[in-house]
């Protein structure tokens, strides 16, 4: 039983597309992320919700808009794709605050070509 | 502006040798820290975390030790299994609701 899950786990697009990425998480927590590891490795948090009130906004371009419509649920949508927006997406939960223990899901490999 | 750095890209290691990953800081007002472990096509999971009113911490094989005054950090793994062979991330973050800054993460390697 899958803690932190995401779908798809490999996404192929064109520029200009509009593409969303789905999390879940059955574990209860109140807190959920979406980070993004790019080319050279780093993680980075790109937004954080928590109990579906967003709490973190990390200078992402606006073409991406996180939904949470309930708090085991955070959802990625990316308007207009660019190229520069192919990277690994990971979700994550946490129990509490946005700097304890941290659960991620498998990633989702966003290509756009 | 890389606030927690890993300097070593890889490491390669004997199986039953110590691993030793090092990862430095530049921010003095990080007071957590933490390292993941991600295998490929795997998120990252939680390995172990410290304190800052700590200078060590241990679980099973796993010890991280942190010197405040270096700003520095290392995970020791010992005895090393090939099991270990993934990509470790450092973390740190600063009190309140400040979020997770991560390291670019170090390649170890463990041969049979």
């Amino acid at each position: 039983d899958t803690a932190v899950s995401q779908t798809p786990k490999y996404l192929v697009t064109q520029m200009g597309n509009d593409k969303s990425i789905k999390c879940e998480q059955n574990l209860g927590h109140d807190t959920m992320y979406w980070y993004k590891q790019d080319s050279k490795k780093f993680l980075k948090i790109m937004f954080s919700y928590n109990n579906k009130e967003l709490i973190i906004n990390e200078t992402v371009p606006n073409r991406f808009s996180p939904k949470s419509p309930d708090k085991a649920h955070l959802n990625l949508h990316i308007n207009s794709l660019e190229l520069g927006d192919s990277a690994v997406y990971f979700c994550a939960s946490s129990q509490g605050g946005t700097n304890e223990k941290l659960f991620f899901g498998s990633g989702t490999q966003l290509s756009v070509l | 502006d890389q606030q927690v750095k890993q300097n070593s890209p890889s490491l390669s290691v004997q199986e039953g040798r110590i691993s030793i990953l090092n990862c430095d800081y530049t921010n003095s007002m990080f007071d957590y820290f933490l390292w993941y472990k991600k295998y490929p096509a795997e998120g990252p999971t939680f390995l172990i975390s410290i304190s800052s009113i700590k200078d060590k911490n241990e679980d099973g094989r796993f010890t991280v030790f942190l010197n405040k005054s270096a700003k520095h950090l290392s995970l020791h793994i010992v005895p090393s299994q090939p099991g270990d062979s993934a990509v470790y991330f450092c973390a740190a973050s600063t009190p309140g609701n400040t979020p997770l800054v991560f390291g670019k993460g170090t390649r170890l390697s463990v041969i049979a």
